[in-house]
């Protein structure tokens, strides 16, 4: 149990380009989803924080208007990045939790690279 | 802020050693700790879950110790074998901006040496 998924698990676009990634809870309800950011060799940064039907929550230094979330389901976080440069590329990692404080479910992440 | 500082940034042992891999965080107000792996371009991976009130957690050859007031955690690995060669991370729930949110550290790559 406690599967999440990412889709898709990698994708390239070019300069200006929006480009969605998906991510699902596929066994359970998640009230909060994560959204992570990491660079080579370094950690995961949180992004954002969700909860279902209620706008995200962006950690300082994330721009709200270049990275857009939308948890319009208790089984899905989108996260769009808007006008992608080539400093976007990174690996975008989603969790997902049930309730206010329990663990964490991570998906596989994506892969972006923008050309 | 939370910060989380994981030492040694790398290590390199034979198979079939124990290794112990260190933890530690700046606010001793956290809810839970938990230890991650992950392979190279991969997502992660959760080994272990220690909750604020426990003292440690054992899955397997992982052992996982918490010390909250003095702000440690390790991560005791026995008889490594060089499948456990990955990066490992730590991380710990604490409140947030908007929520109970993670705060990891830069993990420790892991080469076991067959």
């Amino acid at each position: 149990g406690a599967v999440v998924s990412q889709h898709p698990s990698w994708v390239i676009c070019k300069s200006g380009t929006s480009v969605k990634i998906e991510c699902r809870s596929l066994d359970f309800q998640a009230t909060t989803m994560f959204w992570y950011r990491q660079f080579p060799k370094q950690s995961l940064m949180l992004m954002a924080t969700s909860n279902e039907g209620s706008k995200a929550t962006y950690e300082q230094g994330v721009e709200k208007d270049k990275f857009l979330i939308n948890h319009a389901s208790l089984t899905l976080s989108t996260l769009t990045v808007t006008s992608a440069h080539p400093e976007d590329s990174s690996f975008y990692i989603c969790s997902a939790r049930v309730g206010g404080a329990g663990e964490q479910y991570f998906g596989p992440g994506t892969r972006l690279t923008v050309t | 802020k939370q910060e989380v500082t994981q030492i040694p940034a790398a290590l390199s042992v034979p198979e079939g050693e124990n290794l112990v891999l260190n933890c530690s965080f700046t606010d001793s107000a956290i809810y839970n700790l938990q230890w991650f792996r992950q392979d190279p371009g991969k997502g992660l991976t959760s080994l272990l879950l220690i909750q604020s009130s426990q003292r440690e957690q054992t899955s397997g050859r992982l052992n996982a110790s918490l010390d909250k007031s003095s702000g440690r955690s390790t991560l005791y690995i026995a008889a490594s074998q060089p499948g456990d060669s990955a990066t490992y991370l730590c991380a710990v729930s604490h409140p947030g901006a908007g929520s109970y949110q993670l705060t990891f550290g830069k993990g420790t790559k892991l080469s076991v040496i067959p």
